[in-house]
Formats: C-alpha cells, structure tokens, sequence
C-alpha cells in the first residue's frame, strides 16, 4: 500500500526564509497531490493541489513542486512569517473509484521571529 | 451552513459507553469523510460516504465503530462500548467531488470532537 513520507521533526525557521517541506511516498504516483495547512485545534484547510502533469504550482508565497521521478513533492513558503506557524500535511490521491486522498502525519513548521 | 460543524466540540466518557459525533457538512456537498487523528499523529480514515451509502467503510478500526449519513447531510459516528484507545479527535470533511473522473477533491474539515474514554 502507499506510503506517504513527511518530517516528523519540527521545521524551525528565521522569518524572512524560504521554508521547505518535504512529502515522499514509496507506490505508485497519485493523479494528484494536496497540501494542507493544520493549526492547533483546528481541521486542516487546503492549499494547493498539484497534478501529476504538473511540475510546478504557485499562490502567493507558496509553492508546490512535483516530482514523480523521485516520488517526492516539496513545499516552499517564501518570505515567511510566524503567522505561517502551523503543521502541514500532503495528500495522495489513492484512487478506488472516487476521490479519496490518504495523508501524511505532517511537519510541523516554527517561524522564529 | 458557512462551514463543516461538528458536535461536541468535546466529549468526555466512562469506558463501556456509547457515544454519537455528529457531522454537518457544507450545503451542496456530496462526499463525506470522516478521520481520527490521535496526539502527534496523521489523519487516520475511517469512513467515506457519498450521498447516504458508505462504499468505503475499510477504516473502522472494529464493529464497534458505525456510521450512519442521512438526507445526503447530516453523519452521525457512533462508537460502542468505548475503549481508552478510542480516545483522539474525530474529524469529519466534506467535499463537492467524490465520483471517480473529477480532478478535484478539496476536503473542507470541521474542527473535530476531542474524546476523552476515561
């Protein structure tokens, strides 16, 4: 079954740096991978959404590459604020006739001010 | 409603008791899931729903665990005879998609239910 890789160590970063979140998985390459971001307390809210097709996605100051080669997507936050301090969590697709994504167990990220 | 709701936002039982989790997703949307997501841990899938059938139940950790969906809305999960390992926040999200061909399947979560099996 797939197996969906993410540091389970916290990131810990100086405001103002490029954050980089790393999300491996071990089978076969879903159609499509989410990111989502999780504050405490709280359910995760969606980000982005990366086709396998696709090699890259922006929205602002995020970032999402793909690569199916490596079995691997990464997640950059540029500029970042300690307002981007949250666990992020990727998504595989998984198939089985319908939609359905298994998640990762997410990193969590520190913006130090 | 404006965004998934779930209810209690906290529970706390005595082992050996049954306890309800309520969902109510977003208007409109078809695909229901439900997740547990123990201390430090992932998402762990437990039930998806689209309209009121269930094709995927294969994340219900025993046949103590069940859930029922009606008027293609309102969930319910039900866990019998609660265990202490039971005890995680139970989420649920909603989503338009849900039918294979659909590119997309943004999930939309509710806050969850702490449970807490004394």
């Amino acid at each position: 079954s797939q197996k969906i890789e993410q540091n389970s160590e916290a990131l810990n970063i100086q405001e103002g740096k490029t954050a980089t979140l790393t999300c491996n998985y071990t089978n076969y390459s879903p159609a499509y991978l989410q990111w989502y971001r999780q504050d405490p307390g709280r359910g995760p809210v969606f980000l982005l959404l990366i086709r396998e097709n696709e090699k890259e996605k922006r929205k602002e100051r995020l970032k999402v590459t793909f690569d199916t080669t490596l079995k691997q997507s990464l997640f950059h936050i540029t500029a970042s604020q300690p307002a981007d301090s949250a666990t992020y969590l990727c998504a595989l697709e998984t198939g089985g006739g319908y939609q359905k994504v298994t998640f990762g167990t997410g990193t969590k990220l520190q913006v130090i001010p | 409603g404006a965004g998934v709701s779930q209810s209690p936002s906290n529970k706390v039982t005595e082992k050996g008791k049954d306890v309800e989790l309520r969902c109510d997703p977003i208007s409109g949307h078809t695909a229901l899931y439900w997740y547990r997501q123990s201390l430090g841990q992932g998402l762990e899938f437990l039930i998806y729903f689209q309209g009121n059938s269930a094709p995927d139940k294969s994340g219900l950790p025993s046949d103590r665990f069940s859930a029922e969906r009606t008027g293609g809305s309102v969930s319910t999960l039900t866990i019998q005879r609660t265990q202490q390992e039971d005890s995680a926040v139970y989420l649920c999200a909603s989503s338009l998609a849900g039918l294979a061909g659909l590119a997309k399947n943004i999930q939309y979560f509710g806050a969850g239910t702490r449970l807490s099996v004394l």
